[in-house]
Order: structure tokens, then sequence, then C-alpha cells
């Protein structure tokens, strides 16, 4: 069945870059998305690609879609200490509305 | 910026007690949704709701479980007879388009716990 895939954790200085990586199965994947959830809080959508884009960028995040693989990158320029929260990679296919997440990836800023 | 609201916050239960989630969707929105997170786990998909009616749903969303919505704002997500592994944070999700450019915006979730 489809799965996504994240590592769980990953820690930056601030002020550095962070990447974020994902893998995905399901090859029909249309749309990839990208959520950010703070403590205690909700899913905030931050960006999302179509799949016959290979890049977008907005504003500090870039976004890096390698079809062939099924990997999906999200870097985060000049990571700032508000940065720290867990990233959601989510896709969805063409048929279904459903969103497949992953089980996040826990980004720590340190100063 | 519109956002999705969702209330309770958080909700204790008792096991075998009807449950009703309530969530306010964005007011253009067209469709919407109900996810659940166990904690330490995925993010999951349960229904998707379009025209009043169900458009998707998951194995999760068995007979114990029904959308609605009841006016031109509330969408609700019941829960007959709650079991103790209905215990998960609950996100409801609205989108103003289907298809291309779809995109989902969550509310804040509802901390369910049945005891």
């Amino acid at each position: 069945g489809e799965d996504v895939e994240q590592s769980l954790f990953l820690s930056v200085r601030e002020g550095d870059s962070s990447v974020i990586n994902c893998t995905y199965t399901d090859s029909s994947s249309t749309y990839l998305y990208w959520y950010k959830q703070e403590p205690g809080a909700g899913l905030q959508l931050l960006t999302y690609i179509f799949s016959n884009m290979d890049m977008k960028q907005d504003q500090r995040l870039t976004v890096l879609l390698n079809k062939k693989d099924k990997h999906l990158s999200l870097r985060i320029a000049d990571t700032q200490t508000g940065d720290s929260a867990i990233y959601f990679c989510a896709e969805r296919g063409d048929s279904s509305y459903k969103l497949i997440f992953g089980s996040g990836t826990r980004l720590l800023v340190r100063p | 910026e519109p956002e999705v609201t969702q209330t309770p916050s958080h909700q204790v239960t008792q096991m075998g007690q009807e449950v009703i989630l309530r969530c306010v969707p964005i007011s253009n929105h067209l469709y919407f949704y109900w996810y659940r997170q166990i904690l330490g786990q995925k993010v999951e998909f349960l229904v998707s709701f379009y025209n009043n009616e169900i458009s998707e749903k998951s194995e999760i969303f068995d007979d114990q479980f029904s959308v609605e919505r009841p006016d031109g704002s509330n969408f609700t997500l019941k829960i007959r007879s709650t079991k103790l592994e209905d215990s998960a944070m609950y996100f409801c999700a609205s989108s103003d388009l289907g298809g291309f450019r779809e995109t989902q915006y969550f509310g804040p979730g509802t901390r369910l716990l049945v005891l």
C-alpha cells in the first residue's frame, strides 16, 4: 500500500540550513505537501509541490522533488529557533483526496 | 487569515459513551475531512465529505463513526460508542477546490481521551 517515510529527528544550529527528507512509495502521487506542527497546535500547511515540478521556492523554503527516486526534501535556509517543530511530509494521488502522512521529523534548532 | 476551528480542544469520556467533535471549516470551502493521530503514530485519514455526502472513507471509519454538516458552518464527527482505542487527536480539515490545486487546511485538533 501507500507509505511515506521520514527520518524522526534533526538537530541544527541557528543560522544553518536544515534539510528534511521524505520518501514515498505511491508512483501515482500527484501532490506532495509539507506541514508544520508546533507543540499543542494543529498542522500548518507550509508549502506544496505538484509532481510535474522539480523544485519550488518560497522565501526561506525550497522543496525538491525527485520523482524517479520518489524522494522529496524540504530545505529551510537560515534556520531560526522558531522553526523548531515537527515537519510532516504528505502525499496525495490523483484519484483520491486523502492525504497519506509520514511520521514527522522533529526539528530542533540550537541557539 | 481565515482558519479552521475545532471544539472542544480536549474531551475526556467513558468507554461506551457517545462523543461529538465539532469543526467550523473555512467559510468558502466545500470539501471537509477528518483525520486522527493516535499518540506516537502517523496522522491517518478517516473520511472526506463533499456536497452533503461522504466521498471517501478509510477502513477505520466503521459504523461507529458518522459525519454531518448540520448547518452552513459546522462539520461534526460522531463516535457512537467510544472504545479505548479511539483515544487520539482528531483533526478537521477543509479545502476550497477539488482536484488540481487542492490543499487542505487543518484545525488545531481535539484531543480525545477514552477511559
